[in-house]
C-alpha cells in the first residue's frame, strides 16, 4: 500500500517569513495530492490540492508543487500569519490495490510567531 | 447546511462495552468515511464507502464494523472496546473517492 512521509513534524517561524512542509510517497500509481489544515479541536479542511498531471498549484499565499519523478510534494506558505498555526497534512491518493483511497501523512505543527 | 455531524463528540466506555458512532452528511456526496486520529500517526483510514451500498476496509479495520444506512448516513460500531481504540474519530465525505473530503468535528473515545 501507500506509504506518506512528512517532515518536518514542528516548524517555528516568524510571522512573515515563509514555511515549508515536505512529502514523499511510495507508489507511482497515486495521482491525487490534497493538503489539509486542522485547527485545535476541529476535523480537517482542505487548503489546497494538486494532481499529477501538475507541477504546481498556486491560491494566494499557498503554494503546492509535485516532482512526480522523485516522488515529492511540498507545501509552500508565503508571509505567514499567526493564523496560519495550526496542523498541516500532506495524502495522497490512487489506485492501490484496487482502491482510491487516500493515504494521509503524519503531520506537521506549524507554529507561526508574531 | 451542517455538512458532516457527528455525534457524540466525547465517550468514555469501559473495555467490553459497545457503542456506535454515529454520522451524517448534507451535501449529497457519495462517499464516505471513518479515520482515527492518534498523536503522531496522523490519520488512518478505518472503514470507507465508495457509494451507497458499498463499504470496504482502510488501514486499520479491526475491532471495528460499519453500516451505509443510506447515502447520508455512515456510522461506526465498536462491537467490544479496548483500551487501544482510545482516539479521536473522525468521519468525512466527498463527492467521489479522492476528491476535497470533508470532516466533521471528530469524537474523543475513551476506553478504560
Amino acid at each position: 500500500g501507500e506509504n506518506v512521509e512528512q517532515h518536518p513534524s514542528t516548524l517555528s517561524v516568524q510571522e512573515g517569513d515563509s514555511a515549508v512542509i515536505k512529502c514523499t510517497y511510495s507508489d507511482s500509481a497515486s495521482n491525487y495530492f490534497p493538503w489539509y489544515k486542522q485547527e485545535l479541536g476541529k476535523g480537517p479542511q482542505l487548503i489546497i490540492d494538486i494532481r499529477s498531471n501538475v507541477g504546481e498549484k498556486k491560491d494566494q499565499r499557498i503554494a503546492v508543487t509535485l516532482n512526480k519523478t522523485a516522488k515529492h510534494f511540498s507545501l509552500h506558505i508565503t508571509e505567514t500569519q499567526p493564523e496560519d498555526s495550526a496542523v498541516y497534512f500532506c495524502a495522497a491518493g490512487g489506485n492501490s490495490g484496487g482502491y482510491q483511497k487516500v493515504t494521509f501523512g503524519t503531520g506537521t505543527k506549524l507554529q507561526v510567531i508574531p | 447546511n451542517a455538512g458532516v455531524t457527528q455525534t457524540p463528540k466525547f465517550q468514555v466506555l469501559k473495555t467490553g462495552q459497545s457503542m456506535t458512532l454515529q454520522c451524517a452528511q448534507d451535501m449529497n456526496h457519495n462517499s464516505m468515511y471513518w479515520y482515527r486520529q492518534d498523536p503522531g500517526m496522523g490519520l488512518r483510514l478505518i472503514y470507507y464507502s465508495a457509494s451507497e451500498g458499498t463499504t470496504d476496509k482502510g488501514e486499520v479495520p479491526n475491532g471495528y464494523n460499519v453500516s451505509r444506512l443510506n447515502k447520508r448516513e455512515f456510522s461506526l460500531r465498536l462491537e467490544s472496546a479496548a483500551p487501544s481504540q482510545t482516539s479521536v474519530y473522525f468521519c468525512a465525505s466527498s463527492q467521489e473517492m479522492n476528491t476535497e473530503a470533508f470532516f466533521g468535528q471528530g469524537t474523543r473515545l475513551t476506553v478504560v
